[in-house]
């Protein structure tokens, strides 16, 4: 069975300072690895996927992710974090077609203090 | 981009109601949609996967009969809770997945989500 562990629940940054928000992951073959972002009441924003290739993955708002197969991880980073960027953030898997159940992490809530 | 809408945004209602919440495609045609359900400060629980014109499946633990799903259209799938009670106050997520996308390179798999539906059942 595919899960996703976060294991910070909860993460306050300086504003200006850099991110790093944690992902592992547990899935019989290739993963599809997916980050999203949700402001309070509101529905998931896709930030960035991995599906295959080069493992740096670049995505919206200035996030990046790193797809590490020995370590099972998939963690999204920022080198400077906006007061916008306070929100919760998922990481989930998926796999191929025939096999697109997404599996969410519990996800980190992000706090930016000025 | 896709766009998926979902409707209302929220609801409040009675023990024993139902309702109903609409899931739309804006811009493409969804064979498949997802429903999910989020508990305050916890992450989305897969509940169901509907297919257009076929009946959905159910994540285990999720029961059916309580929480009907209809794919009638390629843009619509809706979800009634039915006789709700406060157990049942969440909010409710939908995704639709664009077969138009796939096979192209990057973009297979993914799933775009509507803002939510909050429901509360007194």
């Amino acid at each position: 069975a595919q899960s996703v562990t976060q294991p910070d629940i909860h993460i306050t940054v300086s504003e200006g300072a850099s991110l790093e928000l944690r992902c592992n992951y547990s899935y019989g073959a290739t993963p599809y690895l997916f980050w999203y972002v949700q402001s309070p009441g509101q529905g998931l924003q896709l930030l960035l996927k991995y599906f295959s290739g080069d493992t740096l993955v670049q995505g919206i708002k200035g996030f990046e992710a790193e797809f590490k197969r020995s370590q099972s991880s998939f963690n999204l980073r920022k080198p400077s974090v906006h007061w916008s960027d306070a929100a919760e953030y998922f990481c989930a898997v998926g796999g191929p077609f025939g096999n697109e159940k997404l599996t969410f992490g519990t996800g980190t809530r992000l706090t930016i203090i000025p | 981009g896709a766009v998926v809408s979902q409707h209302p945004s929220w609801v409040i209602c009675k023990s024993g109601t139902s309702v109903k919440i609409e899931c739309r495609s804006l811009d493409f045609q969804a064979t498949t949609m997802f429903w999910y359900r989020q508990f305050p400060k916890q992450s989305l629980m897969l509940m169901a996967t509907s297919n257009e014109g076929s009946k959905a499946t159910y994540e285990q633990g999720v029961e059916k009969d309580k929480f009907l799903i209809n794919h009638a259209s390629l843009t619509l799938s809706t979800l009634t809770v039915t006789s709700a009670h406060p157990e049942d106050s969440s909010f409710y997520i939908c995704s639709a997945r664009d077969p138009g996308l796939a096979g192209a390179l990057n973009s297979y798999n993914e799933q775009f989500f509507g803002p939510g539906t909050r429901l509360t059942v007194l």
